[in-house]
C-alpha cells in the first residue's frame, strides 16, 4: 500500500487559516470514513487531532477541523497560533486490516 | 489514567533482532487493538502492524511480512514487537498506540500513544 500524498510544507500567519490535503485512492481514503489526523512535535509522540474524518477528541480545540471529498481528506487549522507549528500526518484505513499514513506536512507559522 | 509505556532504547548490530515492549494501564486491555508505527530519521510515520489482544489476531504491513512478529500478554497487559534481520534502514523511533474495535467498526482513532522507543542499528 502506497503512502497517502500530502504536501511537504504549508504556512500561514498567526490568525490565518491553512488547509492541508491528504490524497489517497478508493482503496483507502475514498473507501472508508476512517481518516485521522495527527500533530507531531519532534521528540514527542503524535497527538490525535481528528478521527473518523471530522470528529475531534475531547481537549482538541475546535480550530482544528477535518473533511473529506472523494479520495482527498483535508485538515483545516483556523486562527493559526505559534504553537501550531509542527508536522501533521493523515492516516487512513486501507482495507484488508491495513492502515496507511501520509508522508507528513511541515506547518510553519510565519 | 490511560497510559502506554514503552521499553527503553536499543542499539543493535545489522542482522540481529530486537524486541520492544508496550505496557498498558488504565483501560480494558482486550477491548483495544495495539498498533505499531515507526518514524525513521527525517521520514514520515509508517504503519507496521497491529494485534488484537483479545483474539491474538494480527495484521502486518506488506513491507514487514516475514520480519515482524507481534504478540500480546493479557496477564501483564503488554504488547511486544519483534523485528528480525535488522538493517540500517530500521533505525527509527518505534511507537505503540491503541485503537478501539468492537467487531463491527473502528472508533476514536489511535487515541493514546506510547512515548516511543529509539532503535539504532549499525554495523
Amino acid at each position: 500500500q502506497s503512502a497517502l500524498t500530502q504536501p511537504p510544507s504549508a504556512s500561514g500567519s498567526p490568525g490565518q487559516s491553512v488547509t492541508i490535503s491528504c490524497t489517497g485512492t478508493t482503496d483507502d481514503v475514498g473507501g472508508f470514513d476512517y481518516v485521522s489526523w495527527f500533530q507531531h512535535h519532534p521528540g514527542k509522540p503524535p497527538q490525535l487531532l481528528i478521527f473518523e474524518v471530522n470528529k475531534r477528541p475531547s481537549g482538541v480545540p475546535d480550530r482544528f477541523s477535518g473533511s473529506k471529498s472523494g479520495n482527498t481528506a483535508s485538515l483545516t487549522v483556523s486562527g493559526l497560533r505559534a504553537e501550531d507549528e509542527a508536522h501533521y500526518f493523515c492516516c487512513s484505513f486501507g482495507g484488508r486490516s491495513n492502515w496507511v499514513f501520509g508522508g507528513g506536512t511541515k506547518l510553519t507559522v510565519l | 489514567q490511560v497510559q502506554l509505556v514503552q521499553s527503553g532504547p536499543e542499539v543493535k548490530r545489522t542482522g540481529a533482532s530486537v524486541t520492544l515492549a508496550c505496557q498498558t494501564t488504565g483501560y480494558t486491555f482486550t477491548f483495544y487493538y495495539i498498533h505499531w508505527v515507526r518514524q525513521a530519521p527525517g521520514q514520515g510515520l509508517e504503519w507496521m502492524g497491529m494485534i488484537n489482544p483479545s483474539s491474538n489476531t494480527r495484521s502486518y504491513a506488506q513491507n514487514f511480512q516475514g520480519r515482524l512478529s507481534l504478540t500480546s500478554d493479557t496477564s501483564t497487559r503488554t504488547g511486544h514487537m519483534e523485528l528480525t534481520s535488522l538493517r540500517s534502514e530500521d533505525t527509527a523511533v518505534y511507537y505503540c498506540a491503541r485503537q478501539l474495535y468492537d467487531g463491527t467498526g473502528w472508533y476514536y482513532g489511535m487515541d493514546v500513544w506510547g512515548q516511543g522507543t529509539t532503535v539504532t542499528v549499525s554495523s
